[in-house]
């Protein structure tokens, strides 16, 4: 059973300041892996996709990584801002088209 | 154009009654999924359908039941509603390995 870890819980920066979001999985057969935001009573919003053959993926501000052997991805947030501020959710899509969660990481920027 | 809409958004009913969800998406995906997110946050995989097929069904009580008519439809009927069933509940949809998109969540609270 995949198991999906993201530390820390929670995080507060001032704004201008880069963001580091961990996420770890436990079964390294994956088939990709997808970063989302979430706003406080919305719904999921996508990211980053990252399939399984590659190593990161790219969009404005956000640079995500992934390491398959050892079970990381990695999100970067360069020069955040108080819109940046949401919970960031991983989640690794598996061969059995199942899509596993982690618990989320809360982000604070500060202005 | 919503990709994944859901109806209702908000949903408050008394123990014991029986409600449905219903969630069409319009990107011609082959897999639709059900999740559940906890007080806590935490997104957890109820089932999902593959082209009408019902591929996932985690452990759930029998009293959710999913329901399929075509593949760009996934409802869920919930049967004697309790306390505990009060969540958000997302539909999601991809084209594995392509991104999963989220409905924007229908909140349900029992009373």
């Amino acid at each position: 059973k995949q198991e999906v870890t993201q530390i820390p819980a929670a995080l507060s920066v001032p704004e201008g300041e880069n963001l580091v979001l961990n996420c770890s999985f436990t079964d390294s057969a994956i088939y990709n892996l997808q970063w989302f935001r979430q706003d406080p009573g919305k719904g999921l919003t996508s990211l980053l996709l990252i399939q399984s053959s590659q190593r990161e993926q790219t969009s404005g501000r956000l640079n995500a990584s992934l390491d398959k052997s050892s079970g990381r991805s990695t999100l970067y947030i360069a020069a955040s801002q108080p819109g940046d501020s949401a919970t960031y959710l991983c989640a690794v899509g598996s061969n059995d088209y199942k899509l596993s969660f982690g618990a989320g990481t809360t982000v604070t920027v500060r202005a | 154009d919503t990709a994944v809409s859901q109806t209702p958004k908000y949903l408050v009913t008394q123990m014991g009654n029986d409600k449905s969800i219903k969630c069409e998406q319009n990107l011609g995906h082959d897999t639709m999924y059900w999740y559940k997110q906890d007080s806590k946050k935490f997104l957890k995989i109820m089932f999902s359908y593959n082209n009408k097929e019902l591929i996932i069904n985690e452990t759930v009580p029998n009293r959710f039941s999913p329901k399929s008519p075509d593949k760009a439809h996934l409802n869920l009927h919930i049967n004697s509603l309790e306390l505990g069933d009060s969540a958000v509940y997302f539909c999601a949809s991809t084209d594995q390995p392509g991104e999963a998109f989220f409905g924007q969540g229908t909140r349900l609270t029992v009373v």
